[in-house]
């Protein structure tokens, strides 16, 4: 079965500084991961996916995520937090079977302190 | 594109009403998929279709619920009746096909914030 944890409820940074949100996933065959991001009273917003390949992936307002198969991981990343990036983080996983549909963490709170 | 659209916004409704939310995805996107957002349970996946056809129903939580999609450019998700617990903001999004293994995101709409008194 497939399933996504999100270790941390809130993650408290101050600005300027690197922030890392975590993730680990569990699924049968081959992860496909993604991060999304969700702001107040918004839907969901597509930060990055890992699907093959290099293991650090970039996606979008300078977020990255390093998949890491031996500790079944995909934390993210941003080397200078800015206060604009507090927001609702979700992690998501599906797995290679065909099947299209998500798996999401429960969410990690980021707050980046001004 | 103006992304996958969501009506109404917000809704209140008393209990034992009928309530009907309502998707547009993205043109060219051939799955949809409703979501159900909580404090309690994070969000949950309800159902999503393929080509219009439902394939994974698993999430819908009662007979109370039920998903159409006439065609690729509407789908609705209706309760009936409404219940108190039924409070949350339900999304809607959509994704591309992904032939020939290629692994596509979902987009999602604003949502729906669903209120019964």
């Amino acid at each position: 079965a497939q399933s996504v944890a999100q270790p941390e409820d809130q993650v408290n940074v101050a600005e300027g500084n690197p922030l890392t949100v975590k993730c680990t996933y569990s699924v049968s065959g081959n992860p496909y991961l993604f991060w999304y991001v969700q702001y107040p009273n918004r839907g969901l917003q597509f930060l990055l996916k890992y699907i093959t390949g290099d293991n650090l992936v970039k996606g979008s307002y300078g977020f990255e995520a390093e998949f890491n198969k031996s500790q079944t991981s995909f934390h993210l990343k941003k080397p200078s937090a800015l206060v604009s990036d507090s927001a609702l983080y979700f992690c998501a996983v599906r797995d290679g079977t065909g099947a299209n549909n998500l798996f999401f963490g429960t969410g990690t709170r980021l707050t980046v302190i001004p | 594109d103006a992304g996958v659209i969501q009506s109404p916004r917000h809704e209140v409704t008393e209990m034992g009403q009928e309530v009907t939310l309502r998707c547009k995805p993205i043109s060219g996107h051939d799955y949809l998929f409703w979501y159900r957002q909580t404090m309690m349970r994070g969000l949950e996946l309800l159902i999503y279709f393929n080509n219009n056809v439902p394939i994974d129903d698993s999430g819908m939580p009662e007979d109370r619920f039920s998903a159409k999609m006439p065609n690729a450019s509407f789908s609705t998700l209706k309760i009936q009746p409404s219940e108190p617990r039924d409070s949350a903001v339900y999304f809607c999004a959509s994704s591309l096909p992904g032939a020939r293994g290629r692994i596509y995101e979902q987009y999602f709409g604003p949502g729906t914030r669903l209120t019964v008194t």
